[in-house]
Parts: C-alpha cells; structure tokens; sequence
C-alpha cells in the first residue's frame, strides 16, 4: 500500500513569504507528526496529531508556525514570515494509534530552503 | 532537556567489519526505544525495544535495550557498502519523541 507522500519534495523561497508543506499520512492512520531536520541533527519534534487535533504543539518553535489536520488525513504545516533558520528538511510520519508502541512511518521529507 | 546521546557520531569500516552503535537516553517517562536508518530523507524502522535483555534481530543487524543501565546498542555483522547510512536513536517518552543526532555510518569496499 501507499507510504507517506510529501509535497513538495523542494521548496525554495524568500526570506519573509509565507509557505505550506503537505503531508498524506497512511491510509487509517489517526496519528500523525511534524518533524524538521538540520543538518548534522536528528529529527527535531515540531507537533503530533491524533485525529484532527493538536494532541502536543510545544516543538512548534515560534508562532510563526502553525499545523492543521481539518479531516484527520491530509496535514499541513504552515510558516509565516520565512527566515533563513527555517531551511530544513520538514519530516512527516505517521502511526496507526499514536501509542508507544506503534511504529511510525516517516515521509520522504520537503526540503525548504529559505534565501 | 530529554537527550539521547548516540555514539560515535561518526565510523568508518572495511566491508565486513562488524560495528557497534551505542544509543544512552534519560529515564524520564521511558516508554520504547527505536532505531531507524536514514538514508537521504526519510528514516526507516529497524527495532523497537521496550524490555530489557532480549535482543531484536533482523539479518545481520541485531538490538539490545538494557534499562537498568540506560542504553541500547545496535549491532551490525559484516557489514556491506548498502549499510552506509546515519542511525538514528529515538526514544519514546508518552508518545513525546526524542532523537539522537545519529551515527553516520560509511562502509568502504
């Protein structure tokens, strides 16, 4: 069956726009987690979904960003104001039920470049 | 903070070398510990563990989670140039996510 897809796989953009990356979880998947990636760093937790809520939101680093699930499927994740720090690879995964023991299923990753 | 600590950050071996990864991490609300291996972007599962002393194994690749001391190791035998990757250390705390800066791993033929 389908994995995770993101979208774009690139995204290069001006310091101060506003962008949106997308992620499709796995089909049936209620839970569903933003990560970003440095270089040289591990995945760095952003927000985790359950449903179409925001179960935990405190990885957003600023209030710039902002993540939505209106359906519990399809999620966004949403930046205002790009500054350069924001270039990353955006990592989404999602998991059948969100418990410790699920496995999680990552994306392939939107790299975002902020000029 | 709640860290996981990996090392080495970085290894370079001949092809059938045998390697081990070392992953420690803070007790706080320990629920699992996963390895995943990153090649470009997404990371792939390995092993989860969540007790102690039994070991996971996959092929060549093989775990072992000790809580009384707090770390797990990945083992790989033999290794082979597809083996070059990062490996990333994550451990689940409630379903809070934390990861190690992983462990670059080059395999020269």
């Amino acid at each position: 069956g389908a994995g995770v897809s993101q979208t774009p796989s690139n995204k290069v953009t001006e310091k101060g726009k506003y962008v949106e990356l997308r992620c499709d979880p796995i089909s049936g998947h209620t839970a569903l987690y933003w990560y970003r990636q440095s270089l040289g760093q591990g995945p760095e937790f952003l927000i985790y979904f359950q449903g179409t809520g925001a179960a935990d939101d405190s990885g957003l680093p600023n209030d710039r960003f902002f993540a939505v699930r209106p359906e519990g499927s399809v999620s966004t994740l949403k930046i205002q104001r790009t500054e350069r720090g924001d270039s990353a690879v955006y990592l989404c995964a999602s998991s059948r039920s969100g418990g410790a023991s699920d496995t999680q299923y990552f994306g392939p990753g939107t790299r975002l470049t902020v000029l | 903070e709640d860290k996981v600590v990996q090392s080495p950050l970085s290894l370079v071996v001949h092809e059938g070398d045998t390697v081990t990864l070392n992953c420690s991490y803070e007790v706080t609300n320990f629920r699992s510990l996963l390895w995943y291996k990153q090649e470009k972007k997404a990371p792939t599962f390995l092993f989860m563990l969540t007790s102690s002393g039994i070991e996971k194994k996959s092929g060549r690749l093989s775990s072992i989670l000790d809580k009384k001391e707090l770390f797990s190791i990945l083992n790989i035998t033999a290794t082979q140039t597809g083996d070059s990757a990062i490996y990333l250390c994550l451990k689940y705390s409630g379903y809070a996510l934390n990861f190690g800066k992983g462990t670059s791993l080059l395999v020269t033929p």
